[in-house]
């Protein structure tokens, strides 16, 4: 059973590019969440999708980006006309099911770094 | 909003030492906590994961307690190794079923 995969494990993009990053949950997992971790600080929430559903998006900054995760394929987090502050690396996990009193663990893949020149 | 403390934020330790890292977060109203490692570059490795209406789980060296009615969580590694060297992330999931995450604790254990 594979893991939670992310593509592309490095990218590097100049300023005013689109970033696309790629995310496939865990097999039998129906949500994903994307974190961020900026140099030298801790990793914050961004969003928190379901399949064809946004459920959270309190942590994504207003403009240029953007999350789906659509009925087939991979989650994407898009972000449009990129800029130095972007450069971090992104972080995908994924659980099986939330609700009630009881939240599964998430699983994490390995991050996308994006370096923005 | 939920804040997640973790203490302290570095430690050198030579090898064979047991010790403790200490998180602290603000509302007790979680569903559980997970203690995470992570080596530089890399990913995060879950280590152990506790729900709320647990007090401890042990895997291994490691054993994570909760306390949820005063904030706090504690990793203890037992007996540790140069290999245990990584940052080890706290992390406490509430309401919403996000993450919130500590600063982390930078380790190192010398050989």
């Amino acid at each position: 059973n594979a893991g939670v995969m992310q593509n592309p494990r490095h990218l590097v993009r100049r300023r005013g590019q689109e970033a696309r990053l790629r995310c496939s949950p865990m097999k039998g997992h129906s949500h994903v969440y994307w974190y961020r971790q900026l140099p030298e600080e801790g990793l914050k929430f961004m969003v928190y999708l379901q399949k064809e559903n946004i459920i959270d998006e309190s942590g994504m900054p207003k403009e240029r980006f953007s999350a789906e995760f659509p009925k087939e394929g991979p989650s994407i987090l898009r972000i449009q006309q990129v800029v130095r502050g972007d450069s971090a690396a992104y972080f995908c996990a994924s659980s099986p099911l939330a609700g009630g009193q009881f939240s599964y663990e998430q699983y994490f893949g390995p991050g996308t770094r994006l370096t923005v020149t | 909003k939920q804040e997640v403390t973790q203490i302290p934020a570095a430690l050198s330790v030579p090898e064979g030492e047991n010790l403790v890292l200490n998180c602290s977060f603000t509302d007790s109203a979680i569903y559980n906590l997970q203690w995470f490692r992570q080596d530089p570059g890399k990913g995060l490795t879950s280590l152990l994961l506790i729900q709320s209406s647990q007090r401890e789980q042990t895997s291994g060296r490691l054993n994570a307690s909760l306390d949820k009615s005063s904030g706090r969580s504690t990793l203890y590694i037992a007996a540790s190794q140069p290999g245990d060297s990584a940052t080890y992330l706290c992390a406490v999931n509430g309401a919403g079923n996000m993450l919130t995450f500590g600063g982390g604790t930078r380790l190192m254990v010398k050989p």
